[in-house]
């Protein structure tokens, strides 16, 4: 069975800083997707950013990147220039090949951007 | 806003009652996902569905059931309720099953047993 950990239940950051969340899964599996969503408090998850886990180049959406360390088995996300709608819970998540789409998430990180 | 809805927004129940939560896909994905997200933790995937028919369940009871309708609309049946149950109830639809289909989440329905 594949496992997500957050090691990190609540991070804070000041605004227009870099923070970086940390991530690790164990998993048997040779082809995989990890992501990284958030849920603000609106509740609705929204997906941040995907990496393939064929594809060595690192995942970068605008201010979100992300550090992939395949044997490691890590998959941290950096937020550059935080924003204060950046304040969110976010989960790190992974979908092997051959789940059907199903998603196993991490236990979370509570994300707060302060001004 | 992802397209995909959920209803009611919240719901109280009491124990051993019955409950029927609803989703509304996106039109033209034929997977859904439903997932229950307890207070302080992550969701977890309860089953899912595939033109109509169940595709992949998780550790959970046969009192957790579904239904998916050929309108891209479905259904989360829980029977005889438990205090545990009480969680925010996640529906996600894709336009296939498989590696590389994106989910779109709906915003969820909170549900109370008393």
């Amino acid at each position: 069975a594949q496992t997500v950990t957050q090691s990190q239940p609540e991070m804070s950051v000041q605004e227009a800083e870099t923070v970086t969340l940390s991530c690790t899964y164990d998993t048997s599996e040779s082809n995989y997707y990890l992501f990284w969503y958030k849920q603000p408090p609106s509740r609705q998850m929204i997906l941040v950013i995907r990496q393939e886990a064929y594809k060595q180049q690192n995942a970068t959406e605008n201010r979100f990147s992300v550090n992939f360390q395949k044997a490691a088995k890590s998959f941290s996300l950096k937020i550059s220039d935080s924003q204060l709608g950046d304040t969110a819970m976010y989960f790190c998540a992974f979908m092997k090949e051959t789940s059907g789409s199903r998603l196993t998430f991490g236990e979370g990180t509570q994300l707060t951007v302060n001004p | 806003e992802t397209g995909v809805t959920q209803s009611p927004t919240h719901l109280i129940k009491t124990r051993g009652q019955q409950v029927t939560l609803r989703c509304s896909s996106q039109s033209g994905h034929n997977t859904v996902s439903w997932y229950q997200q307890a207070l302080g933790q992550g969701p977890q995937f309860i089953f899912q569905y595939y033109r109509e028919e169940e595709n992949g369940r998780g550790n959970f009871p046969p009192r957790f059931s579904g239904l998916q309708f050929p309108n891209y609309s479905s259904e989360l049946n829980v029977n005889a309720l438990e205090l545990d149950d009480s969680a925010l109830y996640l529906c996600a639809s894709s336009l296939d099953r498989g590696l590389y289909n994106e989910q779109f989440f709906g915003p969820g329905t909170r549900l109370t047993v008393l």
